[in-house]
């Protein structure tokens, strides 16, 4: 069984700039949620994805985007970076309807310049 | 939206030492998980817990949904616990988890 998988691990940007990070779900998975967990705070839900489509989001402006491919695995995209989205970013699949347990991925951390 | 409350905040423990990690949570929740993060980030599933005890080797958790509580048991605290124990909620028809702000653990040798 293949676990969540993130990439790129670490990435620096600079502000205005846009970014693109990917996440391949557990084998046999079908759902991805995207959380932002900025330094000393708990993880915060940006959106999740389901069947390739949003399936709910959290708090977060428009410029934070997303895709799920057919073979569950899932971009993030961030447009106009701004200072305060430097954090780490952490992926988790599940399968729905089944079980709602969500595994993570080891997270991309982004520094915005 | 919910209100999940960790406590403590911050433990210091010695090599062997056994601890008590709480989690509040503001309604009735269909999922509750406890995670350890280490330091590199990796969220790390300890337990899917939403009602009853369960145990894994030297760690406990014990959720009490009737109350709106989780305890998470250490025992026998090796330095290998160090690191940031977060509890998360998914209330029924939800999709996202909401977190608490974790209890940071550090053990002594």
């Amino acid at each position: 069984e293949t676990g969540v998988t993130q990439s790129p691990t670490h990435l620096i940007k600079t502000r205005g700039q846009q970014v693109t990070l990917r996440c391949s779900s557990q084998s046999g998975h079908n759902t991805v949620s995207w959380y932002q967990q900025a330094l000393g705070q708990g993880p915060q839900f940006i959106f999740q994805y389901y069947r390739e489509e949003e399936n709910g989001r959290g708090n977060f402006p428009p410029r934070f985007s997303g895709l799920q491919f057919p073979n569950y695995s899932s971009e993030l995209n961030v447009n106009a970076l701004e200072l305060d989205d430097s954090a780490l970013y952490l992926c988790a699949s599940s399968l729905r309807g089944v079980q709602e347990t969500q595994y993570f991925g080891p997270g991309t951390r982004l520094l915005v310049l | 939206g919910i209100q999940v409350e960790q406590s403590p905040p911050d433990l210091i423990l010695q090599e062997g030492a056994n601890s008590t990690l709480r989690c509040n949570f503001s309604d009735s929740v269909n999922n509750l998980q406890w995670f350890h993060q280490n330091p590199w980030g990796q969220l790390i599933n300890l337990f899917y817990i939403p009602s009853g005890t369960k145990q894994n080797g030297r760690l406990s958790a014990t959720t009490v949904a009737t109350e709106r509580y989780s305890l998470l048991y250490i025992s026998s605290s090796q330095t290998t616990d160090s690191g940031v124990y977060f509890c998360a909620v998914l209330l029924s028809n939800d999709y996202k988890l909401s977190f608490g702000a974790g209890t940071t653990v550090t053990v002594r040798a």
